[in-house]
């Protein structure tokens, strides 16, 4: 099974920038790009960044995602407290036929 | 508003069955693909099945194949996932998600609040 791995754990102060990673991303059959997704505390998901670097309608653009290789990244400029969240990246792995999600990492903006 | 609202979760049994529910608001299902993704208690996302925008088509993650099966009714604009033999393991948040890419899969761009199975003895 495909797996993707994310720290558990990132940490910064307000108004600074913090990346997280997604790595092991093996499969790049055609079009399996990298999506991410922001949990706050007690709600659904909700999609932030699809296609690697594509934000929906209504997503600030301190927001970003990159991709390089076997790896994926989300960006976050202007930490704010209410970014405090658990994030997911997550994607369609064709030779899977089964999406898959990274474990989250717990953005903590201190 | 386009919204989903999952339902029928509940208390149930090890190797009972359950069906959820998730009603679509505010848009057509129709020419969509849905996911059904859960959530353990305290734990991350768990991708658990995914339905073709017409219905050709249907995966399942490894763990519940030949117990789960995901249809979708579009004329009531409703998805369903009938879970059978049920087991502790499967107790957990679900959540159905539409899928919202028209390039590629598993763009979740809209998902419901959760309904909540629990399987116990």
């Amino acid at each position: 099974q495909s797996v993707l791995t994310q720290p558990p754990s990132v940490s910064a102060a307000p108004g600074e920038r913090v990346t997280i990673s997604c790595s092991g991303i093996t499969s790049k059959i055609g079009n399996d790009y990298v999506s991410w997704y922001q949990q706050l505390p007690g709600t659904a998901p909700k999609l932030l960044i699809y296609e690697n670097n594509k934000r929906p309608s209504g997503i600030p653009d301190r927001f970003s995602g990159s991709e390089s290789g076997t790896s994926a990244t989300l960006g976050i400029t202007g930490l704010q407290t209410g970014d405090e969240a658990d994030y997911y990246c997550g994607k369609w792995d064709s030779s899977l036929g089964a999406a898959v999600f990274g474990g989250g990492t717990k953005l903590t903006v201190l | 508003q386009v919204q989903l609202v999952e339902s029928g979760g509940g208390v149930v049994q090890p190797g009972r069955s359950l069906r959820l529910s998730c009603a679509g608001s505010g848009f057509s299902i129709t020419n969509y693909g849905f996911h059904w993704v859960r959530q353990a208690p305290g734990k991350g996302l768990e991708w658990v099945a995914m339905i073709w925008y017409d219905g050709r088509k249907r995966y399942y993650v490894d763990s519940v194949k030949g117990r789960f099966t995901i249809s979708r009714d579009d004329s009531s604009n409703t998805l369903y996932l009938q879970m059978n033999s049920l087991r502790a393991e499967d107790t957990a948040l679900y959540y159905c998600a539409r899928d919202g890419s028209s390039v590629s899969l598993a763009v979740f761009d809209v998902w419901g609040q959760g309904t909540l199975v629990s399987v116990s003895s």
